[in-house]
């Protein structure tokens, strides 16, 4: 099973509203990454946890907050957005492996700023 | 340090017709190459990758890529293509010595007509 369970599927908030994005995984994986991707471009890297601890923050506005709960829960804070941030936001995972870091992607989140 | 070309932006076939989808990589160091696929309004799946021995990789829905070390090269190709293949797919490379993050290629919109 590689699968990556990502929560709602679609959210529209207006620039004041505080709102969460929430990810899941069962795989044992110990990374877990937060991706923005605009319509037809590649994902782009926001923050990725390994160990439950941030270790990459792609200077990210701060509007974002990420939050790792535990080894299979990762989450995504939005507050005081602008509409320059509607996309679709993927979340994925990997186990690290020295090997290769194979990346698990969910379905995303479509998001839109209003 | 890593990077990745995806020469085409757009690739369109008709459908049972063969097609290649290009894509080269530059790294000073060993590499791990993957494809991966976005159907509409969905996230990125892995369709195959290249970690090490055999250099020819396969999918479970035919396609088939081939790391060529002295090109740099990993294209993926089928030899019949289905209208269900219309997709974005994207090319990433992880380079080794210790970087676990990948780089993913522009993207290759393949388009299948009937």
């Amino acid at each position: 099973d590689t699968e990556v369970t990502q929560t709602p599927k679609h959210l529209v908030m207006g620039m004041t509203n505080k709102k969460s994005l929430k990810c899941e995984q069962h795989m044992g994986h110990r990374a877990m990454y937060w991706y923005k991707q605009k319509a037809k471009k590649p994902p782009e890297l926001m923050f990725v946890y390994s160990y439950e601890k941030l270790s990459i923050n792609e200077s990210v506005p701060s509007r974002f907050s990420p939050e790792c709960p535990n080894s299979s829960l990762l989450n995504l804070h939005l507050h005081a957005l602008q509409p320059e941030d509607s996309a679709l936001y993927l979340c994925a995972s990997s186990p690290l492996d020295r090997a290769g870091n194979t990346i698990y992607f969910g379905e995303g989140s479509w998001l839109t700023v209003v | 340090a890593q990077s990745v070309t995806q020469l085409d932006s757009q690739v369109p076939v008709f459908e049972e017709a063969p097609v290649e989808l290009r894509c080269n990589y530059s790294s000073s160091v060993s590499v791990y190459l993957f494809w991966y696929v976005q159907y509409p309004n969905q996230g990125l799946q892995l369709l195959l990758k290249y970690l090490s021995g055999s250099t020819l990789v396969e999918s479970i829905n035919g396609f088939e890529a081939e790391f060529n070390k002295s090109q740099t090269s990993f294209h993926l190709r089928k030899p019949s293509v289905h209208i269900s293949d219309t997709a974005e797919y994207f090319c990433a490379v992880i380079g080794g010595g210790g970087s676990y993050i990948p780089t993913f290629g522009r993207g290759t919109s393949l388009i299948v007509h009937p």
